[in-house]
């Protein structure tokens, strides 16, 4: 099976701008979960998916928002740009709980 | 609110000896326990997970025991070897039935000399 996919790789904004980035997950996983790593913070828990309904949430601000399409596919949203958003975003899908991370978007904000 | 501890920060061993991480949670509602490793430039990469229904378990050389009353597990790698060189992230799940949202601890970065 093909592994969990994301894209872009890398992106560059800069502050106020606003990015989407994607997640494709294992072919028949329905969960797809999103961190935020940074070197401070380490690994933070942004939001859940499952069957396109949001099924937990972090910490975060509302500039940052995701969604989850039919095929499990999953986007995630971030408004308004900050310095500190930048980070590599990395997003898991699961099937029963084992939870699969994608390769990362890595988002620099100038 | 929800937290995991993992000590130490940094560890450093000779090729061959054992290495021991540890973690503490906070949510006692915790069931699921899992272990990354990721290597530098790549993604976290599950290497063993424990269920709270379970007090070790063991896979080759890595092997994972959890303490629920305590609210303790810790990773043990036996016989290191060079690529065992990483960062390792110790996560907890937040509330039982579904472990959807992981909280990690700061990670564990183990060099291992030849």
């Amino acid at each position: 099976k093909a592994g969990v996919t994301q894209t872009p790789r890398y992106l560059i904004k800069t502050r106020g701008q606003q990015v989407t980035l994607s997640c494709s997950p294992i072919s028949g996983h329905r969960s797809v979960s999103w961190y935020q790593q940074t070197p401070g913070q380490g690994l933070q828990f942004l939001f859940e998916y499952f069957s396109e309904t949001q099924r937990n949430k972090g910490n975060f601000p509302g500039r940052f928002s995701g969604r989850q399409f039919s095929n499990s596919r999953s986007e995630m949203n971030v408004s308004t740009l900050e310095l500190g958003d930048s980070a590599l975003y990395l997003c898991a899908s699961s099937l029963v709980g084992d939870q699969f991370f994608g390769p990362g978007t890595r988002l620099t904000v100038l | 609110g929800e937290n995991v501890e993992q000590h130490p920060s940094t560890l450093s061993v000779q090729e061959g000896d054992s290495a021991v991480i540890k973690c503490t949670y906070s949510d006692s509602a915790s069931n699921y326990f899992p272990w990354y490793k990721q290597e530098l430039g790549k993604r976290p990469q599950l290497i063993i997970d424990i269920r709270s229904n379970v007090g070790e378990k063991k896979d080759q050389r890595i092997a994972v025991t959890l303490n629920k009353t305590a609210k303790h597990f810790s990773l043990h790698i036996t016989e290191t070897q060079p690529e065992d060189s990483a960062v390792y992230f110790c996560a907890a799940s937040v509330g039982s039935g579904n472990t959807g949202k992981l909280i990690f601890g700061q990670g564990t970065t183990l060099q291992v000399k030849p």
